[in-house]
């Protein structure tokens, strides 16, 4: 079965400074590998999606993740946060792009002045 | 332009009360899923429909949980006789269909089972 580790809970960071949130999946095959976003109260948004191709995957809001086979890793980066990144971050993986999503437990972000 | 309408955004029940949580998906999404999210958890997969057929509901943690979309579009999922361990954010998403489309999600139910 297919599984995601987040390894991180909680990650503070200065407002301005470099992000990455890790994630980690289990899986036979290359997955289809996703982030969301998710703002207290609110549901889910995508902010980035890989299903092949380029390794190093473009998203909204400035954020960008990439695909390590090697590693079974699939990081979301973002040069500099902004006060409004605060928000928990999840990684999911599907077998197929539009069947059901294995999500991690979620990191939560917080960002200081 | 709406997105996914999830309906209500709270509900409080009594312990051992049915509720119906309603979904109303993206226009013309053919593929719906319902996602049970607990207090600081990731969300977890509960079923899915592609237009009225319910071709996975091997999430559904009992009998006392049943979903339904019966013309393919709105989806309903309903709880029997209401547990505390029901107590979460159900969320839903709809999706084209396709392999490269994601899923988009609405902004869940809280139901809290007192």
């Amino acid at each position: 079965a297919q599984s995601v580790t987040q390894p991180d809970i909680h990650i503070t960071v200065s407002e301005g400074a470099s992000l990455e949130l890790r994630c980690n999946y289990s899986y036979g095959a290359t997955p289809y590998l996703f982030w969301y976003v998710q703002s207290p109260g609110q549901g889910l948004q995508l902010l980035l999606k890989y299903f092949s191709g380029d390794t190093l995957v473009q998203g909204i809001k400035g954020f960008e993740a990439e695909f390590k086979r090697s590693q079974s890793s699939f990081n979301l980066r973002k040069p500099s946060v902004h006060w409004s990144d605060a928000a928990e971050y999840f990684c999911a993986v599907a077998p197929f792009g539009n069947e059901k999503l294995t999500f991690g437990t979620g990191t939560r972000l917080t960002i200081i002045p | 332009g709406a997105g996914v309408s999830q309906s209500p955004r709270y509900k409080v029940a009594k312990r051992g009360q049915d509720v119906a949580l309603r979904c109303d998906p993206i226009s013309g999404h053919v593929s719906l899923f319902w996602y049970q999210q607990a207090l600081g958890q990731g969300p977890e997969f509960l079923t899915y429909f592609q237009n009225e057929a319910q071709l996975d509901k091997s999430g559904l943690p009992s009998d006392r949980f049943f979903a339904e979309r019966p013309e393919g579009s709105v989806s309903t999922l309903k709880i029997q006789r209401t547990q505390q361990e029901d107590s979460a954010v159900y969320l839903c998403a709809s999706s084209l269909g396709q392999p490269n489309q994601p899923q988009h999600f609405g902004d869940g139910t809280r139901l809290s089972i007192l």
